[in-house]
């Protein structure tokens, strides 16, 4: 079955520590993206991606860096500078250029 | 500022009724709209979308309406069923090149759907 792979499913992390969130798809899809949601939020766009090696920051992408050397995944990385990472992270993809985004999901990250 | 707003935080329908969820926009650039549904802890699940050049989409239950002058579009499903309740999201996009394929998601409504 094709789909986008979110690991893991929840995240705990230290005041001060970097951690990178896992998101592979198998749909073929060009186009991967990074979303946040926030309680009683809609989802904002941290990072995305059109084809690899090559990806823009979307709307909230301080604190947060991202790779895209393969076409199947785009991990996400949050780093020591994100001053308040605690969040439910998404994953989506979709063909270059085209909707509808399919989503993983998601990896709900806590701050211990 | 919130390009795509859903005002209403939630709505509670009887089962077998119409649930009608309402979005509205503001930027004159986006021309494909979508909806999509969320259960907790998981991802959202896209529903159906509809592009500028219509006015209306059919699915099954679901139909979206647009009204472009009013930067206005809803979801209605008819009849309402309890496996329905669940987080709505309108989002938005331009298929110019240059807005890069983008989703703008508005808040969320919750739908609760009472047998």
């Amino acid at each position: 079955d094709g789909g986008i792979t979110q690991s893991p499913k929840y995240l705990f992390r230290k005041e001060g520590q970097n951690v990178t969130l896992s998101c592979e798809q198998n749909l073929n899809h060009d186009a991967m993206y990074w979303y946040r949601q926030d309680p009683g939020q809609g989802l904002r766009l941290i990072y995305y991606s059109q084809i690899v090696n090559d990806f823009q920051k979307g709307d909230i992408a301080e604190g947060y860096s991202v790779s895209r050397e393969k076409k199947e995944s785009f991990p996400l990385t949050v780093t020591s500078a994100q001053k308040n990472p605690t969040a439910f992270y998404l994953c989506a993809s979709s063909y270059r250029g085209g909707q509808p985004q399919h989503f993983g999901d998601g990896t709900r990250l806590s701050i211990l | 500022d919130q390009q795509v707003k859903q005002n209403s935080p939630s709505l509670s329908v009887q089962e077998g009724r119409i649930s009608i969820l309402n979005c509205d926009y503001t930027n004159s650039m986006f021309d494909y709209f979508l909806w999509y549904k969320k259960y907790p802890a998981e991802g959202p699940t896209f529903l159906i979308s509809i592009s500028s050049i219509k006015d209306k989409n059919e699915d099954g239950r679901f139909t979206v309406f647009l009204n472009k002058s009013a930067k206005h579009l809803s979801l209605h499903i008819v009849p309402s069923q309890p496996g329905d309740s669940a987080v709505y999201f309108c989002a938005a996009s331009s298929t110019s090149l240059e807005y890069g394929n983008k989703l703008v998601f508005g808040a969320g409504t919750i739908l609760r759907v009472k047998s």
